[in-house]
């Protein structure tokens, strides 16, 4: 098994430019997260998914858009990049009524500079 | 507002010393409270949780103590190694709305051979 896939790793975005980081699992895992993480700072919650069809706003929503059509896939789209939005984004899965965190998996991460 | 935070940012050990993370949480609703492990360039490595009706559990080389009386959370490290050295975070999850994580603000362990 692969786990929670990122791609790609390193982008650099011009402002006002779009792009969407891609995030697959191969788990089954219902649910799916997106994390943004600023210098020296822990992980903040984009947009969450419970399963396919369905995505709720987490804590930094503002700037970003999900979609969920496959269990297995959850884009993160950014429609017009600010140079706040530059950040580590981390995504993640984990099954459904596990019983501890230790079923969360994260991706390797994707680093993303808006100049 | 709800948070997750750590009192010390940075901390520095000798190589063999034990390690305690300190952290503080507001939200008493919290099902899990979890340590990371953080090396640069990686995303969090899961090293331990604790549920809300315990007060310590034990790992390898590691504890964790929860103190729901004054919403303290501790990570201790027995003889920190040279490989210990990372950011710690501190995390709680909610088993509502999805088992979302809310994380602290990190600190960052040295270990000094």
């Amino acid at each position: 098994n692969a786990g929670v896939t990122q791609t790609p790793k390193f982008r650099i975005l011009k402002i006002g430019q779009s792009m969407t980081l891609q995030c697959a699992q191969d788990m089954n895992h219902n649910y799916m997260y997106w994390y943004r993480q600023d210098p020296g700072m822990g992980l903040k919650l984009i947009y969450y998914s419970v399963g396919a069809g369905i995505t709720d706003k987490g804590e930094v929503p503002n700037g970003y858009n999900v979609s969920r059509s496959t269990t297995e896939d959850f884009p993160l789209r950014l429609e017009l990049a600010a140079p706040s939005q530059t950040s580590v984004y981390f995504c993640a899965s984990r099954e459904r009524g596990q019983s501890s965190a230790e079923g969360y998996t994260f991706g390797s991460g994707t680093r993303l500079t808006v100049v | 507002g709800e948070s997750v935070g750590l009192h010390l940012p940075t901390l520095s050990v000798q190589e063999g010393d034990n390690s305690i993370i300190n952290c503080a949480y507001s939200n008493s609703a919290s099902d899990y409270f979890i340590w990371y492990k953080q090396e640069s360039g990686k995303g969090p490595q899961f090293i331990i949780d604790i549920r809300s009706n315990m007060d310590k559990r034990q790992g390898q080389r590691v504890t964790v103590l929860l103190n729901k009386t004054v919403k303290h959370l501790s990570l201790q490290i027995a003889a920190t190694q040279p490989g210990d050295s990372a950011v710690y975070f501190c995390a709680e999850i909610r088993e509502t709305s999805g088992s979302r994580l809310t994380f602290g603000e990190g600190t960052q362990l040295t270990v000094n051979p």
